[in-house]
């Protein structure tokens, strides 16, 4: 099963629009990543947040984690065209040993 | 250069074939992990190493066998293909000790089983 769940499923803003998605886990963390991933490319790793941190700035990137709430989310600001790609969360379970567990993703779309 | 490459890129086989796909890398990471990714359903871990002499299932590892030949090297098996296993394959590394477990991934094998 999923531990990460991401919202909305998809995404479409226009060009210098932030977009926000988030993402909902199911159990304990160590810390938990935001991927980047262009169609049917690899993914990329965008940030990493650990549980015992709050929010965490990256360029244009701005990450929160909840956990009281089991939940993160990723804002994009000034969105771009080239923005456009699926976002994935992975959360590193504290009952894990060192492997993640990716969400479902959210197709971003940035129109220009 | 690419740091982790992925052999072949796309293949297309039959039903009861037996397909090896092949990662490689040159970061020089210990870990490496094997991904498939299906429509809607994310990245679903098949298998992981942690070093040459260690292999662990992940979350779908029926139906699949890998090797660990050497530190750089680490090949997925499909014994016998079947339909289902159409999906895109990633290899990924990551080396704890350095980046917090940030994985890399290889460009993805895109296999049609028919």
């Amino acid at each position: 099963s999923q531990q990460g769940e991401e919202d909305p499923q998809a995404l479409s803003i226009q060009e210098g629009e932030n977009a926000t998605m988030n993402c909902s886990y199911k159990t304990s963390i160590n810390n938990l990543q935001w991927y980047r991933q262009n169609s049917g490319r690899g993914l990329v790793h965008l940030i990493l947040i650990r549980s015992n941190e709050r929010e965490k700035h990256s360029g244009r990137l701005r990450v929160t984690l909840d956990t009281s709430k089991k939940s993160s989310s990723l804002l994009i600001t000034a969105s771009r065209a080239a923005d456009t790609a699926s976002y994935f969360c992975a959360t590193e379970p504290t009952s894990g040993t060192y492997k993640y567990i990716f969400g479902t993703g959210t197709r971003l779309k940035v129109l220009a | 250069d690419a740091d982790v490459t992925q052999t072949p890129r796309n293949r297309i086989t039959k039903t009861g074939k037996r397909i090896m796909l092949e990662c490689s890398q040159t970061k020089g990471h210990d870990r490496m992990y094997w991904y498939r990714q299906d429509p809607g359903l994310g990245l679903r871990l098949i298998y992981y190493s942690f070093d040459v002499k260690d292999i662990n299932k992940g979350e779908i590892s029926d139906g699949y066998s890998v090797s660990r030949q050497a530190q750089a090297k680490f090949s997925l098996s499909l014994e016998s293909a079947i339909p289902n296993q159409t999906a895109l394959y990633f290899c990924a590394t990551s080396d704890f000790g350095t980046s917090g477990n940030e994985q890399f991934f290889g460009p993805g094998t895109r296999l049609t089983v028919l």
